[in-house]
Formats: structure tokens, sequence, C-alpha cells
């Protein structure tokens, strides 16, 4: 069984660019999570997709946004990127959210630098 | 908001030795609890899981975790660690809020020596 997969592996770009970062979930997931893994930051919650709709979102500012595609795949943008932002973004997926069990799988991240 | 505390950032252990590695939680409602690796040069991978039931749960690669609700801790042991056990380790809480987002420690570094 495939694992979720992200492309690019690496993405630089310059301050004040957009950098859109793609995911695809393990068949049979429609939950996708967005997760940011900075340099002394740790692991941070950016979004949580389900269904093709936003339906929860951490404490990062606005220029961070995606979307779910119909085949539960799943987009991350951010604009206007700032030097802060260089970090490894991770994907994961989990099933259809079902009482309490929730368990997500990780893909291999994306790396962003930002010059 | 909930938090995880990990208190150990780095550990150093000779191959064969017992290994425990200590995670703290602030939430006081029902958690999904998980302890994830990093092993060098590969991404997350789920080590094991609670949700309910028995306390002492049991992962891959012989590592285990034990729940303690009254000391809000899930710590993880293994009785003999080998040098391929070298890693990162993530501790991670999912508050049954409906919110499902997990929230991580902030790891625990690993380093087995032969």
């Amino acid at each position: 069984e495939a694992g979720v997969t992200q492309s690019p592996t690496h993405l630089i770009k310059t301050r004040g660019q957009q950098a859109t970062l793609r995911c695809s979930p393990i068949s049979g997931h429609t939950s996708v999570y967005w997760y940011q893994q900075a340099l002394g930051l740790g692991l941070q919650f950016l979004l949580w997709y389900d269904e093709g709709e936003e339906r929860n979102r951490g404490n990062f500012p606005p220029r961070f946004s995606g979307r779910q595609f119909p085949n539960y795949s799943s987009e991350l943008n951010v604009n206007a990127l700032e030097l802060e932002d260089s970090a490894l973004y991770l994907c994961a997926s989990s099933l259809a959210p079902s009482g309490r069990a929730n368990t997500q799988y990780f893909g291999p991240g994306t790396r962003l630098t930002v010059l | 908001a909930q938090s995880v505390s990990q208190h150990n950032h780095h550990v150093i252990l000779s191959e064969a030795a017992s290994l425990e590695l200590g995670c703290n939680y602030s939430y006081g409602g029902t958690v999904n609890l998980f302890w994830y690796v990093q092993y060098p040069g590969q991404h997350l991978q789920l080590l094991l899981k609670y949700f309910s039931g028995d306390p002492l749960v049991k992962g891959i690669k012989g590592f285990e975790a034990e729940f303690i609700k009254s000391k809000f801790s899930f710590n993880l042991r293994k009785p003999s660690v080998q040098w391929s056990d070298t890693a990162e380790y993530f501790c991670a809480v999912n508050a049954y809020t409906g919110r499902r987002a997990l929230t991580f420690g902030s790891g625990t570094r690993l380093q087995v020596q032969p």
C-alpha cells in the first residue's frame, strides 16, 4: 500500500513569493493534515481538510491556506513568503473522522527554503 | 490549550541498555496518545498509539508505552535497545474535542552506541 506522498521534495523561493506544496493521501483516506516543522519550534499543526472542506486551523496567519480536491489530494499555499517560513512541511492523512479514532500517517515532507 | 512535554532532549545509551522516554501532557479531558519515530533520513512513522482500554500498549520493534491517567503521562519503554533504534522520538496528543489536530512534544534524540 502506497503511503502519503508529497511534492516537491525541496522548494527554494525568495521572500515575497508564493509557494505551493502538494500532498496525496493514502488510498481510502479522506482527511489531510498539514504540519510545519521549523527549527527550534517543533511540529506545529497548520490545517485539517476533510471531504473538501477546511475543518480546523492552527495558529498561523491567513497567508497560509490550502484546499482539498475531489480525489482527496491537497495543496498548501503560502503567500508573501517570509524568511521564518523556511521549514519542513509535513502532510498526514487519516481515515474519515469517526468517534475518537484518528491515526495520522505522515509523508516525507517538503523542505521549503526562503531566501 | 493542550501541551506536551518530553523531558529528555538527548539520550545516549549503549546497546542492550533499557530505555524509558518521558512524556507528559496537559489536558483534563479524554485524549488519544501516540509515539512517532523519525529514523535518520526517513519520515515520521507511527510506533504505537493509545485510544482506550489496556493502558499498557505494545508497538512495533519491541516498544511499549504505559498510559497513567493520574500522572498525565505516556512514557515509552524498550527493555533492550539496538543501534538501529537511533532516531528522534516524538510524543503526540490528540484531545478528543473533534479538532483532530495533534500536539507534539519537542522530541527526544536517542543515540545508541554499539
